[in-house]
């Protein structure tokens, strides 16, 4: 079965620094979708970014970048320049063609003004 | 922009009760899901539905949970005899067609259900 780890249940970050969220998977299939996911307090569950498993190019959306490293099959999140808005549950989540979305047990991020 | 929308926001219930939870996915998109997260725990899968058929589902997926696309536009999740442990948030979610591993979800904002 796909398992989908992150290791970190709380992070904090102080405004407008940097933080990284890790990620850590388990799979044999080769072709495969990584995910984050962000649950702010109303519980709504809001796409920040994904990755293709085939693409070796991290993605990045706009303060949001992932550093995927397929091989350690390792998807950390990165928030720059960290607003207070970012404040969340962060989910990171995987889905290949065979399974349907899986999810990891969620980071809680604080972001201190 | 297009949206999953879910009815009703908060549901409370009698333990016993079967409970039915709405959701009406985005418009031209075929497959469908549901999913739980239970208070300060993960979000976990339910059942995925396409074509008029479950395609696969989870091992909390029991005979005592069911889902119906009745009408072409709702699609349900029904909890025949509710337990205090199915008190979660509920969110439904779809994706377009053809090959969902393409496809990112679109997640619902959730029906929270409380047995009593």
């Amino acid at each position: 079965a796909q398992t989908v780890t992150q290791s970190q249940p709380e992070m904090s970050v102080q405004e407008a620094e940097t933080v990284t969220l890790s990620c850590t998977y388990d799979t044999s299939e080769s072709d495969y979708y990584l995910f984050w996911y962000k649950q702010p307090p109303s519980r709504q569950m809001i796409l920040v970014i994904r990755q293709e498993a085939y693409k070796q190019q991290n993605a990045t959306e706009n303060r949001f970048s992932v550093n995927f490293q397929k091989a350690a099959k390792s998807f950390s999140l990165k928030i720059s320049d960290s607003q207070l808005g970012d404040a969340a549950m962060y989910f990171c989540a995987y889905r290949s063609a065979i399974n349907d979305m899986r999810f990891g047990a969620g980071t809680r991020l604080t972001v201190k003004p | 922009e297009p949206e999953v929308t879910q009815t009703p926001s908060h549901q409370v219930t009698q333990m016993g009760q079967e409970v039915i939870l709405r959701c009406v996915p985005i418009s031209n998109h075929l497959y469908f899901y549901w999913y739980r997260q239970i208070l300060g725990q993960k979000v976990e899968f339910l059942v995925s539905f396409y074509n008029n058929e479950i395609s696969e589902k989870s091992e909390i997926f029991d005979d005592q949970f069911s889902v119906e696309r009745p009408d072409g536009s709702n699609f349900t999740l029904k909890i025949r005899s509710t337990k205090l442990e199915d008190s979660a948030m509920y969110f439904c979610a779809s994706s377009e067609v053809s090959q969902p591993a393409n496809e990112k979800l679109f997640f619902g904002s959730g029906t929270q259900l409380s047995v009593l």
